[in-house]
């Protein structure tokens, strides 16, 4: 069965860091791109940005660049999304998504996992 | 605000039929046939049910269908269940010099 299975939830500090994971099974796991997707409480979707396992190749959704870092570890088929100085505002569920590609263009979001709850509060 | 507007809620009964609309720009839905809609439980993950516009995954319901009107994407429903109560939300390539995806706002589906 192809499945992304996703790290626990985290409540963590503002100005505190922070790296959730997204393993992958039951498939190629370095030839399908890895996508993140923010939803804050109660609000819609937002695509952050992608990685490909294989050589690591990284693009970020503008509203998202330079506020958050994707990387992946191709060697245990899991990609991570982290932060270095947490935000109130960063409070949401995250999730991964295998991304699916026409020819050059991001094209859907196939395979999610479950989501990881991040919570920042004083 | 998001990039893409869809309706906040659309309602129907059992059986019936209800479409969601999409409302994009000539700068995403409008250039590119990669408009795409998820449906998502309360609590849940989301869940591809249409992509490249009108193309079904395996697994997912011929009730569901997309089309494309220029710079407006829609998602049909037919044959309503009480199971297909859910959050829907599109989203489209939006290009640009860096990559781009951007999604709906959503749209609440109450079966009556």
């Amino acid at each position: 069965e192809v499945q992304l299975v996703q790290s626990g939830a985290e409540v963590k500090k503002p100005g505190e860091s922070l790296k959730i994971s997204c393993k992958g099974s039951g498939y190629s796991f370095t030839t399908y791109w890895i996508g993140w997707v923010r939803q804050m409480p109660g609000k819609g979707l937002e695509w952050m940005g992608v990685i490909y396992p294989d050589d690591s190749d990284t693009r970020y959704s503008p509203s998202f660049q330079g506020q958050v870092t994707i990387s992946v570890d191709k060697s245990i088929s899991t990609a991570y999304l982290q932060w270095s100085s947490l935000k109130a505002s960063d409070t949401a569920i995250y999730y991964c998504a295998r991304q699916l590609w026409l020819g050059a263009y991001p094209a859907a979001l196939e395979i999610w996992g479950q989501g990881t709850m991040v919570t920042v509060s004083s | 605000q998001s990039a893409l507007t869809q309706p906040a809620s659309v309602s129907g009964s059992p059986g019936q039929s209800i479409t969601i609309s999409c409302t994009g720009t000539g700068s995403d839905v409008g250039s590119y046939n990669l408009v795409s809609w998820y449906q998502q439980h309360p609590g849940k993950a989301p869940k591809l049910m249409i992509y490249e516009v009108s193309k079904r995954p395996s697994g997912v319901s011929n009730r569901f269908s997309g089309s494309k009107s220029g710079n407006t994407a829609s998602l049909t429903i037919s044959g309503l269940q009480a199971e297909d109560e859910a959050d829907y939300y599109c989203c489209s390539y939006a290009g640009s010099s860096t990559l781009n995806v951007v999604f709906g706002g959503g749209t609440k589906l109450t079966v009556l």
